[in-house]
């Protein structure tokens, strides 16, 4: 079956450095979302990319999708304490399916 | 709007047990989701539906049934509780809508789950 594998599994930063996370699908993704979720919370939704090569930001964040539409990444620039959190990339296969989801730690 | 409403919050059962965990939407959203969430891992897609009256599979839909007799509500319902069964569950709704550039978006609506212990 269709996989979304993510990595790094876990990452630990120092606030102030910056932290990427990698998105790879086993097919080719109509699109991608990457979703956010905090120790002990529910996904939340940050973002949609369609277009083969598009990236996006939302502040110290940005989203690129690959050229070929099997990858993703997020990279967030000087990284917060409120950036705590696991996140996931997600695409529609025959169904939907979740990544395997980076958890980021951020030490003050 | 209370967007995605889950019942109950957390929940022990006893194996064999049986029992329906609640989702409920106020955004009238056609389509919706059930997922288990197993600790450290990632979301797994148990059934899904596309609207009132349709349901369908998704990647781990064994132990479970799910219905949908209304656009706001789809139970999602454990007969035999097994062990394998302890988990995180989630619902979630969705509108799907046509994008400027012709494509389709999306946007994925939790609720705050359901904790369940079975031993």
């Amino acid at each position: 079956g269709q996989q979304v594998m993510q990595i790094p599994q876990y990452q630990h930063v120092q606030e102030g450095e910056d932290f990427t996370t990698y998105c790879n699908s086993s097919t080719t993704l109509s699109n991608i979302q990457w979703y956010k979720q905090r120790p002990g919370g529910h996904p939340v939704f940050l973002i949609q990319l369609v277009k083969s090569g598009e990236v996006k930001k939302q502040k110290r964040l940005t989203f690129q999708f690959g050229e070929a539409k099997k990858n993703s990444s997020l990279h967030i620039t000087a990284t917060q304490t409120t950036d705590v959190g696991t996140y996931f990339c997600a695409g529609p296969g025959n169904q939907f399916y979740f990544g395997t989801g980076t958890s980021l730690t951020v030490i003050p | 709007n209370a967007g995605v409403t889950q019942t109950p919050k957390f929940r022990i059962l006893k194996i064999g047990q049986s029992m329906t965990l609640q989702c409920t939407q106020d955004m009238n959203h056609n389509y919706m989701y059930w997922y288990r969430q197993d600790p450290g891992m990632g979301l797994k897609l148990i059934y899904y539906s596309v609207g009132a009256g349709i349901t369908d599979k998704g990647e781990v839909p064994n132990g479970y049934n799910v219905s949908r007799s209304t656009t706001e509500d789809f139970p999602l319902r454990l007969e035999l509780a097994a062990p394998s069964q302890t988990s995180v569950y989630f619902c979630a709704s969705s509108f799907i809508y046509p994008g400027t550039g012709g494509e389709y978006q999306e946007t994925q609506y939790f609720g705050p789950g359901t904790r369940l212990l079975v031993l």
